[in-house]
């Protein structure tokens, strides 16, 4: 099984950055994604890592360490449209490809 | 454009009916799709794994004869939830993996069911 750890919510002002964490614990890796979710809408794919190290893609980038089953989510320039859900999800090495866990979601909110 | 597409994006039942729920990739063939569920300000819940040709691989606690899934073409696979209840409103997402391209996993963009 896999158990997943990151904040329930978040506050930043808007201009400013944040890092949002998030933890694992799998008995199998095969990479990890970050997804941005605005509510009453379909998660959107952000980023992936499956080694370890800094994924930059414009003002959003992401860190893993496989080592300490640690990812973060760093969020540039924030802007108000930041504002949503943003989930972690591991999948597990022995899954089906594509199959992934969730965690619980971190809801960002962003303040003028 | 979207990649994934789901229909119909909102549906309102009465308790007891059978509602059914496509998925279908756009442009380009998914011998695989995942089904979730997500509950009011809860995280996604993978229900089963959508098996072009052959069933359905359920998670557990995922009952098989209410959530009957049919991947009946490389570009589509359906979710009928059947004889359903109140405590069946949920949104349900479901998403394929584009093949050779593992580091990606596109979503639809669900479908609200409400059973009154």
């Amino acid at each position: 099984g896999q158990n997943i750890d990151q904040p329930t919510e978040m506050t930043a002002t808007e201009g400013a950055i944040v890092q949002i964490n998030c933890t694992y614990q799998t008995s199998g890796f095969n990479g990890l994604f970050w997804y941005q979710q605005h509510a009453g809408e379909a998660p959107t794919f952000l980023s992936y890592n499956v080694l370890d190290g800094l994924e930059e893609k414009g003002r959003f980038s992401s860190f893993l360490s496989r080592s300490k089953g640690y990812s973060y989510l760093l969020l540039k320039e924030l802007q108000m449209k930041d504002s949503a859900s943003y989930l972690c999800a591991v999948r597990d090495h022995a899954t089906n490809a594509g199959k992934s866990t969730f965690g619980d979601g971190t809801t960002l909110t962003v303040k003028p | 454009g979207a990649v994934v597409s789901q229909h119909p994006s909102r549906v309102i039942c009465k308790s007891g009916t059978s509602v059914k729920i496509e998925c279908r990739s756009l442009d380009f063939q998914a011998t695989t799709m995942f089904w979730y569920r997500q509950f009011p300000k809860q995280s996604l819940m993978l229900m089963a794994t959508s098996n072009e040709g052959s069933k359905a691989t359920y998670e557990q606690g995922v009952e098989k004869d209410k959530f009957l899934i049919n991947h009946a073409s490389l570009t589509l696979s359906t979710l009928t939830v059947t004889s359903a209840h109140p405590e069946d409103s949920s949104f349900y997402i479901c998403s394929a993996p584009r093949p050779g391209a593992t580091d990606t996993q596109y979503f639809g963009p669900g479908t609200r069911l409400t059973v009154l």
